[in-house]
């Protein structure tokens, strides 16, 4: 059973459309952190929020901390090819991190 | 910059073998772990250790152990690789986590084939 469940898994859109990647769990996280990882690479932070409710933005990335700490959701406006990659939120408790599965996203031009 | 160092990107064992994947880290951090990394089930954690010589269990522990003798050094080692142990394994380290949410920096990690 996995501890923080990401939806969708796959996602392909257009140039120019909007979406929304969902990370949600039943346990609270002290924070919630976003990955982005390319291919044959480590993933890299994107962005970490601590307080529920927070909103965090990142050009054309929105992230947001549920008010319960238990849920995050990414935001991403106009994509572009360039945002291709695979997503992971990971939620800390204690000193682990614990992941999503990812969602592959693909950005058609 | 911070590197989180690994020492074998693509290795290729025979079923019994035994494997040994290391990792450094320049960053003076507490934290070092090991995950592995498979389609469909995101980033699992093997062990990771917060201090020299201390370790704790992950969620995937069976079939492997660790070592942390010095603290920017952290080995994963696989005692008798199996075919269902082909992955990749991802190094990571960190300061010690706080409620500001301390990043975890990730190693580009190493592709092991159990043949």
């Amino acid at each position: 059973t996995q501890l923080l469940e990401q939806s969708p898994q796959f996602l392909s859109i257009q140039e120019g459309e909007n979406l929304t990647v969902y990370c949600n769990s039943s346990s609270v996280f002290s924070s919630l952190q976003w990955y982005r990882q390319e291919p044959g690479e480590g993933p890299v932070l994107l962005v970490t929020v601590v307080t529920g409710g927070e909103v965090k933005k990142l050009k054309r990335l929105t992230f947001q901390f549920g008010d319960a700490r238990k849920d995050s959701s990414l935001h991403i406006t106009a994509a572009q090819p360039g945002d291709t990659g695979l997503y992971l939120c990971a939620g800390a408790q204690g000193q682990k991190l614990v992941f999503g599965q990812g969602t592959r996203l693909t950005i058609n031009p | 910059d911070v590197k989180v160092t690994q020492s074998s990107r693509y290795l290729v064992k025979r079923t019994g073998e035994k494997v040994f994947l290391e990792c450094v880290q320049d960053m003076d951090h507490e934290n070092m772990f090991w995950y592995r990394q498979d389609p469909g089930l995101g980033l699992r954690l093997i062990y990771f250790s917060y201090d020299v010589k201390m370790k704790e269990k992950g969620d995937i522990p069976e079939g492997y152990s660790v070592s942390r003798e010095k603290k920017e050094r952290f080995s994963l080692i696989l005692e008798s690789a199996s075919t269902n142990q082909t992955s990749m394994y991802l190094c990571a380290s960190s300061w010690i986590l706080g409620t500001t949410g301390n990043t975890i920096y990730f190693g580009e990690g190493s592709w092991l084939t159990v043949v």
